[in-house]
């Protein structure tokens, strides 16, 4: 079974600050893993995947299968940046959901 | 750019009634889901729906769901009798090739 863990539901930085959001991961063959984010009052979107490597709206998420991890970083964050973030991992053509960080970007 | 679009945004219905929540998937999208999330909690996967038939579905999703694409653009889900606790907000999503999703905007169940 799968499973995705992000164990922070909550995380306030000021404006300008790094922000990091944790997601680990259990599976047991080749995960592939995204990350979805959803503004208020916006519908979920993805914001990456894994296999991509490509850094969107400043955001990166490297792979660590040794630690089971796909950490969100983003070095300077900004106020749109307030939003829900979910991390995902798919296997048979679903994807479960982590339970999801609400990110509050301060001025 | 296409959109998986929902209706309607808010649905309330009274216990025990039925209900039929839609979804219109991207058109050349060949993967739907729907997913629900109960307030304050995650979003969890109830079904997918694959060449016209239910590949996978959750233990959320016991008798009183069902599913259908009646007519090869809507995608429906449909709650027999609805409880208390199915109030939440209830997503469609599709895809193309089984990988990366492209959810609706939702609609809130409530019932009462």
């Amino acid at each position: 079974a799968q499973r995705v863990t992000q164990p922070e539901k909550l995380l306030s930085v000021f404006k300008g600050a790094p922000v990091e959001l944790k997601c680990n991961y259990s599976y047991s063959g080749s995960p592939e893993l995204f990350w979805y984010v959803q503004y208020s009052r916006q519908r979920l979107q993805l914001l990456l995947r894994h296999i991509s490597r490509e850094s969107i709206k400043g955001f990166t998420a490297d792979l660590n299968k040794g630690e089971t991890s796909f950490h969100l970083k983003k070095p300077f964050a900004q106020e749109e940046d307030s939003a829900m973030y979910y991390c995902a991992l798919t296997e048979d053509y679903k994807l479960s959901f982590g339970a999801g960080t609400t990110v509050t970007v301060r001025a | 750019e296409p959109e998986v679009t929902q209706t309607p945004s808010h649905q309330v219905t009274q216990m025990g009634q039925e209900v039929i929540l839609r979804c219109v998937p991207i058109s050349n999208h060949l993967y739907f889901y729907w997913y629900r999330q109960i307030l304050g909690q995650k979003v969890e996967f109830l079904v997918s729906f694959y060449n016209n038939e239910i590949s996978e579905k959750s233990e959320i999703f016991d008798d009183q769901f069902s599913v259908e694409r009646p007519d090869g653009s809507n995608f429906t889900l449909k709650i027999r009798s609805t409880k208390l606790e199915d109030s939440a907000m209830y997503f469609c999503a599709s895809t193309k090739t089984g990988k990366v999703a492209f959810f609706g905007q939702g609609t809130r169940l409530t019932v009462v």
